[in-house]
This record gives C-alpha cells, sequence and structure tokens, in this order.
C-alpha cells in the first residue's frame, strides 16, 4: 500500500526565508508525485506534480520539487517566501496505473510579513 | 468554466440522522473522487469512480458510508445513522480518466454532526 509522511506539521517563517517542506512516500513502483496547496478560504489546488524526466519540477508562483527516488523523497521548496505564501500544503502520492491517490497529512506554512 | 461544485456547502445534522451530499464534477471528467478532511486527519480518501463504476470502495470507514454516481456526473455520498465522528469536511475532486491526472477539488460540505 502506498503511504505520504509529511515531516512538519506547522512552519512559521518569515518573508524571504527560504522554504523546504518534507515529504517521503513509500511505494517501490513507478509513482507520480504530487504538491496540492490550500490558500485560507480556497479550495485545493494544484501547485507541481512529476510523472517522468527531468526530476526537478516546477510549479507556480515559484515553488519547485525535487523527486529524489533512492530516498522516495519529493521535497517542496521555494527560495524567497512571501506572507502570501501562507497556505497549508498537501504533498500525494499516486501509483501508476491506479487511480487512488493518498494524501500526506498538510503542512501547514504561516509566513510573517 | 465551472468548477467541481458541491452542495450543501454546509450541513448541521443530529446524530442518528441521515445526510446526503452531492457533488458536480467538471463536464468531461470521468474520474470522480471523495475524501474527507478532519482537524488534523489531513485529507482522507473515501472512494473513487471511472464513470459511474467504483473499482476501490475500501476507504469508506464503516457500511454506514455509500457513495453513487449516475450518467457519469454527479455523484452522492450518504451517510445514514451519523455519528459525531462523521464531523468533517467532505471534498469532492474530478479528473480526467487518465492515471494521475490532476484532480480539481471541490469547496467541500462542512458537515457537523450534534
Amino acid at each position: 500500500a502506498q503511504s505520504v509522511s509529511q515531516h512538519n506539521h506547522h512552519v512559521i517563517l518569515s518573508e524571504a526565508a527560504s522554504l523546504e517542506l518534507g515529504c517521503n512516500y513509500s511505494y517501490g513502483g513507478t509513482v507520480n508525485l504530487f504538491w496540492y496547496v490550500q490558500y485560507p478560504g480556497q479550495h485545493l489546488q494544484l501547485l507541481l506534480k512529476y510523472f517522468s524526466g527531468d526530476p526537478l519540477v516546477k510549479g507556480i508562483k515559484g515553488f519547485e520539487a525535487e523527486f529524489i527516488k533512492s530516498k522516495f523523497s519529493f521535497n517542496l521548496r521555494k527560495p524567497s517566501v512571501q506572507w502570501s505564501d501562507t497556505a497549508e500544503y498537501f504533498c500525494a502520492v499516486n501509483s501508476g496505473g491506479y487511480q487512488k491517490v493518498t494524501f500526506g497529512i498538510g503542512t501547514k506554512l504561516q509566513v510573517i510579513p | 468554466g465551472a468548477g467541481v461544485s458541491q452542495s450543501p456547502s454546509n450541513k448541521v445534522t443530529e446524530k442518528g440522522k441521515d445526510v446526503e451530499l452531492r457533488c458536480d464534477p467538471i463536464s468531461g471528467h470521468t474520474a470522480l473522487y471523495w475524501y474527507r478532511q478532519s482537524l488534523g486527519q489531513g485529507l482522507e480518501f473515501l472512494i473513487y469512480f471511472q464513470g459511474n463504476s467504483a473499482p476501490d470502495k475500501s476507504g469508506l470507514p464503516s457500511d454506514r458510508f455509500s457513495a453513487e454516481r449516475t450518467g457519469g456526473s454527479v455523484s452522492t455520498l450518504t451517510i445514514q445513522r451519523t455519528q459525531q465522528e462523521d464531523s468533517a469536511v467532505y471534498l469532492c475532486a474530478s479528473s480526467l480518466a487518465l492515471d494521475g491526472e490532476t484532480q480539481y477539488f471541490g469547496p467541500g460540505t462542512r458537515l457537523l454532526v450534534l
């Protein structure tokens, strides 16, 4: 069975600080990996995704994530956060050929102006 | 175009009553998902539909939960004899039929069981 763990449940940063949110998954086969974001009062929406190819994936709003197969990781990064990045971030995994997507517990990011 | 819509947006019910939650997916999306989001629990997968069929019902918490989808479009999630632990936000998402396609989420139904 696939599972996802997010290491940080609540992160507080000052504006312009760098961000890295950890995500590890457990599944030995082919995976599709996602980061979703939920801004306050808004729907969950896709931030970025990895299916194949370049393991460094760039998403919206300056976010990027790197798929490291040997570490079963897909950490989310942003060099300089803004107050508007305050949101809850969810890592998700879907094993190839199977529609079920498993989400992590989420990380609440609070950016202080 | 229109996104995923869910109704009602909020539902307060008494313990023991049945509730029905509705999801209207994006037109043309054949895959539809239901999740439950509880405080501190993240997103819990409940069930997904490919067309009108549900290949995986393993996420439904108990036999009080059921879901159906008709016409490859609207889906309803029914919770019978609600319990207080059913209180949560129920999210619906839809995607194209392809493997691992991006899911588009609705606003959710906030259910409170008193």
